[in-house]
């Protein structure tokens, strides 16, 4: 079985640029869930997707936005980086949308923006 | 809306004694709690997780919580600390459509 796996491992961008971030579930799980961890401080829920729809989002803005595809990878699109976009992003997948299921967390994308 | 806190930004013990890690919650209705932990430059991993079913859970490597509900505590125990246990450890409520909602964190140092 393959776990949730995440690319690229790091990333350096400048402000204002636009950057995709990419997910793959864990096989069977067609639910993923993204979070921003900063430097020395928990993860925040950024959305959900479930089977292709986003079906819950947390306090961000519309320039982070997100695509599931039939195959339940994902992605996470953020536009016009700002310097405390920095941060550790996790992708993390589910069985399904129920708060009874565990999340599987994948080793995450460090991007820096400058 | 459901929430954790972590009572203790950082925790030092010496190898070979208990560990407690406190976490008290808040949420309206019956909530579904977890423990997490992030080693290093690594991702997080599920320790154990509360829903319902026994007040007393058991997860890996030893460790295990007691859902209180008098208290709204999931406290994080281990009887006795490895070195290998120093990492961040997180306790989380929530979960479903609206995400899981983190603590601060815990940093557990682990003296030889």
């Amino acid at each position: 079985e393959t776990g949730v796996t995440q690319s690229p491992t790091h990333l350096i961008k400048t402000r204002g640029q636009q950057v995709t971030l990419r997910c793959s579930s864990q096989s069977g799980h067609n639910t993923v869930s993204w979070y921003q961890q900063a430097l020395g401080q928990g993860p925040q829920f950024i959305f959900q997707y479930y089977r292709e729809e986003e079906n819950g989002r947390g306090n961000f803005p519309p320039r982070f936005s997100g695509l599931q595809f039939p195959n339940y990878s994902s992605e996470l699109n953020v536009n016009a980086l700002e310097l405390d976009d920095s941060a550790l992003y996790l992708c993390a997948s589910s069985l399904a949308t129920s708060g009874l299921d565990t999340q599987y967390f994948g080793p995450g994308t460090r991007l820096t923006v400058l | 809306a459901q929430s954790v806190t972590q009572l203790d930004s950082h925790v030092s013990v010496s190898e070979g004694t208990p560990v407690l890690l406190r976490c008290n919650y808040s949420s309206s209705y019956s909530p579904s709690l977890f423990w997490y932990v992030q080693h290093p430059n690594k991702g997080l991993q599920l320790l154990l997780k509360y829903t319902s079913a026994a007040t007393l859970v058991k997860g890996i490597n030893g460790f295990e919580a007691e859902f209180k509900k008098s208290e709204t505590s999931f406290h994080l125990t281990k009887p006795s600390a490895h070195m290998s246990d120093a990492a961040e450890y997180f306790c989380v409520i929530g979960g479903g459509a609206d995400g899981l909602t983190f603590g601060k964190g815990t940093h557990l140092i682990i003296q030889p």
